[in-house]
Parts: structure tokens; C-alpha cells; sequence
């Protein structure tokens, strides 16, 4: 059974902090690794994604991948409250030809 | 580009009546998807096609739910006959690719709202 957890929130921070979101996953096997942005009432949209474990940095996000405890994981540094949104992790697992989704955790950034 | 393009954005039907939602992928994607989204169980694949030929439909809930591409511009998602439990909103999205990979990030429709009273 193919699985992407993630905490359904909401996160709340306040402008200016770290905003740390989590994702894991059930196959070890898993390739890839990305995380889509999902405003209210709008559709998801690529921000990252990454392969490799370690960090990967574009601008204020950081994805962190740590293939040996199943774990990927979203840092946005200087949280704006433009950030609010949910945020979905999506996993290529072996054995499947596809995205699985998970769930996605809700960000609110307060001015 | 004009993006993927889905109609009707919204649509409340009578339970028991026919679905059609419409998409037109961005031109020149191999790949187009269909996707269910709802609170309780998130974002779901329902089929896949690639150049126009369906190749995951392991995802459709029943018989009800049917999906044709006839050229590769259009694709249509039917539900027949429509129920409550089918409210949700449905995306379609393209790629270059499976949108596993580098260079094929899935793009994503508006979404179309539907509801079943």
C-alpha cells in the first residue's frame, strides 16, 4: 500500500519565522520527491522538488531528503503571509508509473 | 501559453444526471491526467493517458466514471449517472511526462467544481 503522510495542520507562524513542513513516505524504493503549492480555491502548482538526499536550496525553500528514514521535508525561511497555502508533498514510488499525493498541510503565515 | 483549460469551472447537478467535464491540455504535452480532489481523501490520479492513449484507469472509482481523449487537444471525463459522493473538484493536468522526473512538472487546470444534490 502506497503512502504520503503529512500533518493536515494548520501550521501557523508568524511573519518572519521558519516554517517547517513534513512529508513521509512508505516505500523505500521511492525516487523522487516534490512539493506543490495549493492557494484556496486554486489548483497546485510545482515550487520544488529533489532526488538526492540532502538540501536543496531555490530562494526562501529548502527541501530536505532523507531517503534511509522515509522523510522529505520543506523549510521556508522569512515566512510571508503570501505563503499561506497548503502545501502537498508528492512521492514517484518504485513499482509506480506516477505522482502519489499526500494529503497536503495547511500553512497560515500571520502578519 | 494559455495553460490548461477545464470547463465548466462550477456545476451542480441533480443526483442521477449526466457529467461531462471538458479539458484542453497545454499544446504539445504527451501526457494528460485526471485528478479528484476532496478533504477526505486528498488528491487522487484517476487516469492517465499518453498520446492520447489511456494507460492507467486504476484509479476511476466505478463504471460510472468514464474518460476519452479522441485527439490531442481534448479529453472529456463523464459520470453517469452522477451521486452525491461524487462532489469534489476534478483537475486536469498535462506534462512532457509522467511529471516524475526532472524537466516534466505536471500543470495543472482550474479545476471544475462539481456538485451532486
Amino acid at each position: 500500500q502506497k503512502e504520503v503522510e503529512q500533518n493536515s495542520g494548520p501550521l501557523s507562524v508568524p511573519e518572519g519565522a521558519i516554517a517547517s513542513l513534513n512529508c513521509t513516505y512508505s516505500d523505500r524504493g521511492s525516487q523522487s520527491f516534490f512539493w506543490y503549492r495549493q492557494y484556496s480555491g486554486k489548483s497546485p502548482e510545482l515550487i520544488m522538488f529533489i532526488y538526492s538526499n540532502g538540501d536543496k536550496e531555490d530562494g526562501r525553500f529548502t527541501a530536505q531528503l532523507n531517503k534511509a528514514s522515509q522523510y522529505v521535508s520543506l523549510l521556508i525561511r522569512d515566512s510571508q503571509p503570501s505563503d499561506s497555502a497548503t502545501y502537498l508533498c508528492a512521492v514517484n514510488m518504485k513499482g509506480y508509473s506516477t505522482l502519489t499525493f499526500g494529503k497536503g498541510t495547511m500553512l497560515l503565515v500571520s502578519p | 501559453d494559455a495553460g490548461v483549460i477545464q470547463s465548466p469551472r462550477h456545476e451542480v447537478t441533480e443526483m442521477g444526471q449526466e457529467v461531462t467535464l471538458r479539458c484542453k491540455p497545454i499544446s504539445g504535452h504527451d501526457y494528460l491526467f485526471w485528478y479528484r480532489q476532496t478533504m477526505m481523501r486528498g488528491l487522487e490520479l484517476l487516469i492517465y493517458f499518453n498520446n492520447n492513449v489511456p494507460i492507467d484507469d486504476s484509479g476511476m472509482p466505478e463504471d460510472r466514471f468514464s474518460a476519452k481523449m479522441p485527439n490531442a487537444s481534448f479529453s472529456t471525463l463523464k459520470i453517469q449517472p452522477s451521486e452525491p459522493r461524487d462532489s469534489a473538484v476534478y483537475f486536469c493536468a498535462s506534462s512532457l511526462g509522467r511529471g516524475t522526473g526532472k524537466g516534466n512538472t505536471i500543470y495543472f487546470g482550474e479545476g471544475s467544481w462539481l456538485t451532486v444534490v
